[in-house]
């Protein structure tokens, strides 16, 4: 149990070009989903807080009309990186919370190259 | 305040050897103590976790020592595998803070066999 997936794994596009990453967690509801960004043999940098039905929260530093959150449903969140440009080339991984625990489960990340 | 140190950054352990990883926090607001693997291009796995009410658990050859008082808490894992290899993240979080995962920097850990 307690999966979640993410959609595309990688993928590549050109400078300029929106991109968006869907998270879904598969097995259970999560009013509350979490995006982070991770760069080479670092740990993960949380980027925001998506509550379904809410604005996202975003961290400090975070370019919330570059990075744009959906949260539309109890098991959907959508990340969409806006006019991508290479510095945004990343590893993006979402984080599913089921509605009683505290626990965060990972979805498997998205490899993003923008040329 | 909100910073989660672990050490250390690297580790080489012989098969069958134990592995030790360590962390330390300020919050004492954190009620939460999770570990996550991760293989390389991969998302973190929930490996265990840990309430501040409980010193030890264990779940099968993992075990996480807590300990309140020192603000510390620390991973172990018991007769280490290749397997194993893998970067570990320690990270802890609060309901009233949304439960936002506070990460540590992580550790390489690398099982020789």
């Amino acid at each position: 149990g307690a999966v979640v997936s993410q959609h595309p794994s990688r993928v590549i596009c050109k400078s300029g070009t929106s991109v968006k990453i869907e998270c879904r967690s598969l097995d259970f509801q999560a009013t509350t989903m979490f995006w982070y960004r991770q760069f080479p043999k670092k740990s993960l940098m949380l980027m925001a807080t998506s509550n379904e039905g809410s604005k996202a929260t975003y961290e400090q530093g975070v370019e919330k009309d570059k990075f744009l959150i959906n949260h539309a449903s109890l098991t959907l969140s959508t990340l969409t990186v806006t006019s991508a440009h290479p510095e945004d080339s990343s590893f993006y991984i979402c984080s599913a919370r089921p509605l009683t625990s505290d626990t965060q489960y990972f979805g498997p990340g998205t490899r993003l190259t923008v040329l | 305040q909100q910073q989660v140190k672990q050490s250390p950054q690297s580790l080489i352990v012989q098969k069958g050897g134990i592995s030790i990883i360590n962390c330390a926090y300020e919050n004492t607001a954190f009620d939460y103590f999770p570990w996550y693997q991760q293989f390389p291009g991969k998302g973190p796995a929930l490996l265990i976790a840990i309430r501040p009410d409980v010193s030890e658990k264990k779940e099968g050859r993992f075990t996480i020592s807590f300990n309140k008082s020192a603000k510390q808490f620390s991973l172990h894992i018991m007769d280490s595998q290749p397997g194993d290899s893998a970067t570990y993240f320690c990270a802890a979080s609060n309901r009233e803070y949304g439960n936002k995962l506070v990460f540590g920097a992580g550790t390489i850990l690398r099982v020789k066999s």
